[in-house]
């Protein structure tokens, strides 16, 4: 089936670095990818649409100059998180479109910011 | 926008016993994509089940079959003969056309299978 991989799976930086989350479809085409924040004990809440070849659509209240996200190719869309700061602390997932409507989740990528 | 609830933050069943996980979800479309997904401690999200909202017919995937209520609005989850394995953060989800598109999420629900 459909793979999506993501690296790294956890990272640990200093405040005021950045951080790159990268994410891949291994065997299929995502033209389309989602970026996900998930806070511990809650939900998947959507931060972003990874487009290939264009600009990101951000979700309300998701400061774009802080999550650049690049989709340079139709296998691999990337999330910088630039600055980082100890709340941006959390877990990230990726996800890509697959054939039948569902979508393939990436393995996430835990991000601590001390 | 689209919204969906699920109303048990946690819940518990014994190992072999059924178990029915809740979700009810506001839309305006008609024709729309709804799921149920897995979180284990892993925290790999694995995809359960799928239902089209057009076909009538409730989906099943061996041990797990929904409930679906078009008109109520409600996907419901049904565990039969629950193995420890099944224990994780259950994520009621909608996506609706065109293909492609994110999904909404619920807040989800904690199920510990018990020895």
């Amino acid at each position: 089936g459909a793979v999506v991989s993501q690296h790294p799976s956890w990272v640990i930086c200093k405040s005021g670095t950045s951080v790159k989350i990268e994410c891949r479809s291994l065997d299929f085409q995502a033209t389309t990818m989602f970026w996900y924040r998930q806070f511990p004990k809650q939900s998947l809440m959507l931060m972003a649409t990874s487009n290939e070849g264009s600009k990101a659509t951000y979700e309300q209240g998701v400061e774009k100059d802080k999550f650049l996200i690049n989709h340079a190719s139709l296998t691999l869309s990337t999330l910088t998180v630039t600055s980082a700061h100890p709340e941006d602390s959390s877990f990230y997932i990726c996800s890509a479109p697959g054939p039948n409507t569902e979508a393939f989740f990436g393995q996430g990528t835990r991000l601590t910011v001390v | 926008a689209q919204t969906v609830t699920q109303s048990q933050p946690e819940m518990s069943v014994q190992e072999a016993e059924t178990v029915t996980l809740s979700c009810t979800y506001d839309t305006s479309e008609n024709n729309y994509y709804l799921f149920w997904y897995k979180q284990p401690p892993s925290r790999q999200m694995i995809l359960v089940i799928r239902q089209e909202a057009y076909k009538q017919q409730n989906a099943t995937e061996n041990r797990f079959s929904v409930n679906f209520q078009k008109a109520a609005k409600s996907f419901s989850l049904k565990i039969s003969d629950s193995q420890l394995g099944d224990t994780a953060m259950y994520f009621c989800a909608f996506m609706k056309p065109p293909y492609g598109q994110n999904f909404v999420f619920g807040p989800g629900t904690r199920l510990s299978v018990l020895p």
